[in-house]
Order: C-alpha cells, then structure tokens, then sequence
C-alpha cells in the first residue's frame, strides 16, 4: 500500500531563515506530487504542483520554491522565511496523469517564524 | 476565480442524530468533488467522492452531488462524538488532481 511521509513534524524559525520540508511517498511510482498551506482557521491554499521529476508548477506569487530531485520527492524551501509563511504545510499525492483521483496527505508539517 | 464555499458552522448535533453538511462550488467545468474530514492538529482525511449527480452512500457517509444547482452535501447517519471535526468539501479544479478546497464546517456531535 502506498504511504506519504513528511517531515520535520515541528518546527519554529526565525524570520530572516531558511525552510526545508521533505515529503517521501513509498509505494507507488510517477505519482503527481503536491504542496498545500493551511493558515490558522482557513482552507487549504495549493502552493506547488508537480508531474514528474523537476516539473514543477507554481500556484500563487511567494516566498516559497519547490523541487523533485527524485520520482517520490518532494521539497518544498525559501531562502528567507516571512512572518505569513508560518502555517501547517501539507504534501499530498495522486495517482499520475490526468486523471481526476484522489488526493493523499501527509502528516503535515507545522511551521511557527517568529 | 474558482472558489469553493462552505459554511464555517460550528454545526452542532446531538449524538444519533444526522449531520447534514453543504458546500458550493463556482467552477461549471468541475467534474470531481470530494469531502475530507480534519481533526484539530491533523492532516485531512478522505472519506468521500463523487464524480456523479445522484447520491453515493458508504457506510454512514452519503455524499450527494447536483451539477446544475452546483452544490454537494455530505450526510452523516448515527452521528457519533467520534465525529466531531473539521469537513473539507473540494473540488477539482483544472486537472492534475488539483482540487480547491472550501474553509471547512467544523462538526460538535455531543452526547
């Protein structure tokens, strides 16, 4: 069965810093990889999209760059955090293509800059 | 832009009873449509799609789909404590499994 790990689960940084997150599925191969932001009492906001290895497409203007080194990875950085980049990150996945089937979610990965 | 809306509740119901959550979505071309459940603290869950009009039922979820009135509901049968959450009605928005999700109803089933 598949499964989608991302990590880290916490974690709280200082303006001004560089972001890291990683997100691991296992289980599945050429999946659509995505990144989503959930602020504090609102809905998901979709941030990056991803087809296959280095084909990534920007949803919204930001401070945040994505990049797929491998098929199962997905990372999701800045150079420099912003106070608004704090909120709970989620990567999720699909199967490939098209088609319009469900999406998967990590544990998501909470981020406080401060 | 293709929104999706929700009411943001909390909708409160007494345990047994049947929740009835709604949302609608302003994208003609959606085709997908999903409900997540979310717990405080938690990443989404899946627990419906519907890609038809009509009503599709599992378990004690129902979802119902009207592409016309563009509006989908979720109903939940025997509501338990267990329930109470946060539910994220989505739908897909121009390919590649992109959905756009609603804010969220949060659901309290007290006993």
């Amino acid at each position: 069965s598949q499964t989608i790990h991302q990590w880290p689960a916490t974690l709280v940084q200082p303006v001004g810093s560089p972001l890291s997150l990683e997100c691991t599925v296992e289980g599945t191969s050429n999946p659509n990889l995505y990144w989503y932001r959930q602020a504090a009492g609102r809905g998901l906001q979709l941030l990056f999209y991803s087809i296959g290895i280095d084909q990534i497409s920007s949803e919204v203007p930001q401070n945040l760059s994505a990049s797929r080194p491998q098929d199962r990875q997905f990372i999701l950085s800045s150079k420099k955090l912003l106070l608004s980049d704090s909120g709970f990150y989620l990567c999720a996945w699909s199967g490939g293509g098209m088609n319009t089937g469900e999406l998967f979610f990590g544990e998501g990965s909470r981020l406080t800059v401060l | 832009q293709k929104e999706v809306e929700q009411n943001s509740g909390p909708l409160s119901v007494p345990e047994g009873a049947i929740a009835s959550l709604n949302c609608t979505y302003s994208d003609r071309g959606s085709q997908s449509f999903f409900w997540y459940r979310q717990y405080s603290g938690k990443s989404p869950e899946l627990i419906m799609s519907i890609y038809s009009n009509g009503d599709k039922e599992d378990g004690r979820f129902t979802a119902q789909l009207n592409k016309a009135s563009q509006y989908v509901s979720l109903l939940i049968r025997d509501s338990q404590p267990s329930d109470s959450a946060t539910y994220l009605c989505a739908a897909e928005g121009g390919g590649y499994n992109k959905l756009i999700f609603g804010a969220g109803t949060r659901l309290a089933v007290h006993p």
